[in-house]
């Protein structure tokens, strides 16, 4: 089973912190996605990589895609408390369709 | 984008029954994808819901126990058969666009089994 472990699993912080998420996988992938979602909703996606090594900002979110196209990184800065929820990275590995999500990493900020 | 919209929002239902979750979508999509998220976890696929054909179901899922319909380019429904408490879980339906992966979700529907 190919696999898309992130860490830390659980995130608790102080508003205005800095934190950072990884997406890790033994696979390439020609995309990876990553995805907050929130209670009772679905994921909505806040953005897509594709190239090794790109590096796309959403404004206080930095996010990094792998020199290899295997794994990615996820930074916010100076966190806030509508920053909390469960953010997963996906990707189909090997330019298949077939979509695999992240374990996950449950971010809580606290004001 | 797209506007995804699915039917029930939640329910509760007795082992031994069925239950049939309605996915709509407001505009023609290729890719329609069926997903499990149990309490606390991340997202599986179930499988992918062809227009015209049978659904391609991952490891672990079959057709008796999740039958899929997608009878045109903007409708599926997933049935969870025979239902047992370890089905409850939340069951997400997502188109995919761009060719890059990049999926929509519905909302979701909460089940519990009781």
């Amino acid at each position: 089973t190919q696999l898309l472990e992130q860490s830390p699993q659980f995130l608790s912080i102080q508003e205005g912190e800095n934190l950072t998420v990884y997406c890790n996988s033994s696979s390439v992938f020609s995309s990876l996605q990553w995805y907050r979602q929130e209670p009772g909703e679905g994921p909505v996606l806040l953005v897509t990589v594709v190239t090794g090594g790109e590096v796309k900002k959403l404004k206080r979110l930095t996010f990094q895609f792998g020199d290899a196209r295997k794994d990615s990184s996820l930074h916010i800065t100076a966190a806030q408390p509508g920053d909390t929820g469960l953010y997963l990275c996906a990707g189909a590995p090997g330019g298949t369709y077939k979509y695999i999500f992240g374990t996950g990493t449950r971010l809580k900020v606290l004001a | 984008s797209a506007v995804i919209s699915q039917k029930p929002s939640r329910d509760i239902c007795q082992r031994g029954t069925s239950l049939t979750i309605q996915c709509q979508v407001d505009s023609q999509v290729t890719m329609m994808f069926w997903y499990r998220q149990q309490p606390g976890q991340s997202l599986t696929l179930i499988a992918t819901a062809n227009q015209g054909s049978e659904a391609t179901y991952e490891s672990g899922f079959v057709i008796d126990k999740f039958p899929i319909s997608r009878p045109n380019l903007t409708f599926s429904t997933l049935t969870v058969s025979n239902m047992s408490p370890e089905d409850s879980s939340i069951y997400l339906c997502s188109v995919e666009r761009s060719g890059r992966g990049e999926q929509y979700f519905g909302p979701g529907t909460r089940l519990t089994v009781t």
